[in-house]
């Protein structure tokens, strides 16, 4: 399966912007990149999900590189309750979702 | 509420007992996933039913575990005689194959102690 980096932890203030960034370097042209968050004692949940094109959605924006070996997920203004370990994951498409695989993320803490 | 329900939350249980945890999927969804996490990692993939096809299994799923989904609804995975190192967070996920939106939607997850 083909890897990503992501920092191990990240802070930020309320209400300011959020830039998670992710490498994947040996991405192939067929990994889409998801983003997954886990919430304190919860499961983990779908962020966006993207290809090449940028996405945005209700929670984020993913901005994927040119080359797509790097991506980054945009939270536009963080608030307390987005305080979350964020997951960058690489899956085949549609079908073979199930095995995201899934490394240790970036822990988001989110300054009042 | 429509999501993933595991059950139960929380188990405690001595080592060499057998545990049983149960998951239900998005009404909907055929396919069904059961994810181990230890603390400070991320989810592991254990295995994944499609309706009630067992699909894939890993490496990590020793013969000591076991799921089943007997009717394409509900999952139950078992762990006989259970070790120290079998304590975790297990999660259950569901996900509808025929939509390419990549998104698998977990449940809370049932913690295991093993003492």
């Amino acid at each position: 399966d083909a890897k990503t980096t992501q920092p191990n932890s990240m802070e930020s203030n309320e209400e300011e912007p959020v830039h998670l960034p992710c490498n994947h370097s040996t991405i192939s042209g067929t990994d889409y990149i998801h983003w997954y968050r886990q919430l304190p004692s919860q499961g983990p949940e779908y962020v966006i999900h993207g290809l090449t094109s940028n996405v945005n959605n209700r929670m984020a924006s993913l901005a994927i590189a040119e080359d797509r070996k790097s991506s980054t997920l945009i939270l536009h203004r963080a608030t307390l309750r987005d305080a979350a370990v964020y997951y960058c994951i690489l899956s085949g498409s549609g079908g073979s979702n199930y095995k995201l695989t899934f490394g240790k993320g970036t822990l988001l803490t989110v300054n009042p | 509420d429509t999501g993933v329900s595991q059950d139960p939350r929380h188990k405690i249980t001595k080592r060499g007992q057998n545990v049983t945890f149960r998951c239900d999927p998005i009404s909907e969804h055929n396919r069904l996933y059961w994810y181990r996490q230890t603390l400070g990692q991320g989810p592991e993939f254990l295995t994944y039913f499609q309706n009630e096809a067992q699909l894939e299994k890993s490496r990590l799923l020793s013969d000591r575990f076991s799921a089943e989904r007997p009717k394409g609804s509900f999952s139950t995975l078992e762990i006989q005689r259970t070790e120290q190192g079998d304590s975790a967070m297990y999660l259950c996920a569901s996900s509808f194959v025929a939509t390419n939106t990549g998104e698998l939607f977990f449940g809370e997850g049932s913690r295991l102690t093993v003492l």
